[in-house]
C-alpha cells in the first residue's frame, strides 16, 4: 500500500511565525504535491515537484515556498504565517493517480 | 468556465437507492479520469479510475463520454457508509500528471 505521511495532524501557530509542514512518501514516486482545501473552494494546488530539487508553482503559491532535497520528502514552508493561511493542507504523491496524506489542519491565530 | 465542474449537491437518497453523478470537463485533450471519495475531515481516497470502455467495481460503475466531455459515477444499492463527497479528477495528456479536481458532489444516504 502506498503510504503518505504528514508531520502533524493539527497545528496552531501565531501570525508571523515560520511554519514547516513535512510530507513523506514510501513509494518512490517522482511527483509530489501540496494543496490546501477550504470549504466551498475545493482543492487548490500550491506547489508541486517532479523530481528532487525541482519545484513548480501551482495556482496559489503566494506566501508559500517548498523544498525537495530527497525524493521521498516534500516540505511546505510558510515564511510568515497569516490568518488567511488557516486551512487544511494536503500532501499527495503520484506516478499517475494521486495518493494523499492524512492532512494537516493549520490554525493561524 | 471552470475546467472541471460538478454539481455540489447534496444528493439526499434513501438506503438502497441508485444515484448518479456527472462531471464535465472543458479540455478535450484530457486523457486520464478518476473518481475520489472524501469523508468529512479526511483526505481524498481513490475510488476508481475511469476507462474509455466504462468499468465497474461492485456497486460502482464509472463511464466516460468523450464526445460530450463528461464522466459519470453510478452507485447502486446505496449504503449509509456511501455518504461522502465524491471528487472528479481529470489529467491532461502530455506527460505532466497534474490533476484538475472538481469541487465535489456531496452524497447523503439516509435510513
Amino acid at each position: 500500500d502506498v503510504k503518505v505521511t504528514q508531520s502533524s495532524r493539527y497545528l496552531v501557530k501565531r501570525t508571523g511565525e515560520k511554519v514547516f509542514l513535512e510530507c513523506v512518501q514510501d513509494m518512490d514516486h517522482e511527483n509530489m504535491f501540496w494543496y490546501r482545501q477550504d470549504p466551498g473552494l475545493g482543492l487548490r494546488l500550491i506547489y508541486f515537484s517532479y523530481d528532487v530539487k525541482m519545484k513548480e508553482k501551482g495556482d496559489i503559491p503566494e506566501g508559500y515556498s517548498v523544498s525537495r532535497e530527497k525524493k521521498e520528502r516534500f516540505s511546505l514552508i510558510l515564511e510568515s504565517a497569516s490568518t488567511n493561511q488557516t486551512s487544511m493542507y494536503l500532501c499527495a504523491s503520484s506516478e499517475r493517480e494521486q495518493f494523499f496524506g492524512p492532512g494537516t489542519r493549520l490554525t493561524v491565530l | 468556465r471552470k475546467e472541471v465542474e460538478q454539481d455540489p449537491g447534496p444528493f439526499n437518497v434513501p438506503e438502497g437507492a441508485t444515484v448518479a453523478f456527472n462531471c464535465t470537463y472543458s479540455n478535450s485533450a484530457s486523457q486520464s479520469f478518476f473518481w475520489y471519495r472524501q469523508d468529512c475531515r479526511k483526505e481524498p481516497k481513490l475510488l476508481m479510475s475511469v476507462y474509455s470502455s466504462g468499468n465497474e467495481d461492485g456497486r460502482f460503475t464509472a463511464q466516460l463520454n468523450r464526445a460530450s466531455q463528461y464522466i459519470s459515477l453510478l452507485i447502486r444499492d446505496s449504503k449509509l457508509s456511501d455518504s461522502a463527497t465524491y471528487l472528479c479528477v481529470v489529467i491532461l495528456s502530455g506527460g505532466s500528471y497534474i490533476p484538475t479536481f472538481g469541487r465535489g458532489t456531496s452524497l447523503i444516504v439516509h435510513p
